[in-house]
């Protein structure tokens, strides 16, 4: 089955950090550029982060530069986002989405996992 | 930084009807639009891409069109499942930059 399966989420206060995880399967993830995407509770939708297949590009909203790291590791089909400096601002459920296109950045959002929350909070 | 706004905000209609949201651009994006359907408690599912195209197993009944600022996208009979929010996205290649719109809900007259 293709899939994305998002983890690491949870409560952290204020400053904190915490690192999400998506698994893939079902498909070759090494040929695809992957992506966050959040939703704060009862709000729209917000990209967060975008990383080509060969991680050779990485881009960022603003609102998260500086502070969010994006990562894969295509031996283990998984994609993370380590979160530092975490900010009230910064719940939301976090998603996992895949690129439309193989090879390149379509930057439109074919595949979704269920999405993790984040809450930060003290 | 190109916003997105969708009108309206609210779309009350029965089933059958014909649904038709709208989504306007602060300035040209081409034809770099797509659409999204969430329903409550599930990730959103990609119908549209670059304005016009259907993605993989949507039904006929979604259309999209415009370019450029103004787009739309058309329902041409509401099934039960239709009842949903409704979102636009667009992306801009440089600066790297993807911004949605805030949601257009259909929901159940």
């Amino acid at each position: 089955e293709v899939q994305l399966v998002e983890s690491g989420g949870g409560l952290v206060k204020p400053g904190g950090s915490l690192r999400l995880s998506c698994a893939a399967s079902g498909f070759t993830f090494s040929s695809y550029s992957m992506n966050w995407v959040r939703q704060a509770p009862g709000k729209g939708l917000e990209w967060v982060s975008s990383i080509s297949s060969s991680s050779s590009y990485i881009y960022y909203a603003d609102s998260v530069k500086g502070r969010f790291t994006i990562s894969r590791d295509n031996a283990k089909n998984s994609l993370y986002l380590q979160m530092n400096s975490l900010r009230a601002e910064d719940t939301a459920v976090y998603y996992c989405a895949r690129d439309l296109a193989r090879a390149s950045l379509y930057w439109y959002f074919d595949l979704w996992g269920r999405g993790t929350l984040v809450t930060v909070s003290s | 930084e190109i916003v997105l706004t969708q009108s309206p905000a609210t779309l009350s209609l029965s089933p059958g009807e014909r649904a038709t949201l709208s989504c306007r651009a602060s300035q040209s994006v081409s034809s770099y639009l797509a659409w999204y359907q969430q329903k409550p408690g599930q990730a959103p599912r990609l119908l549209i891409y670059d304005a016009s195209n259907r993605a993989t197993g949507i039904p006929a009944r979604f259309s999209g069109s415009g370019s450029g600022t103004d787009f739309t996208l058309t329902i041409s009979s509401l099934e039960p499942e239709d009842f949903a929010v409704y979102y636009c996205q667009q992306r801009s290649n440089w600066p790297p930059l993807i911004t949605f719109g805030p949601g257009t809900k259909v929901d159940i007259k």
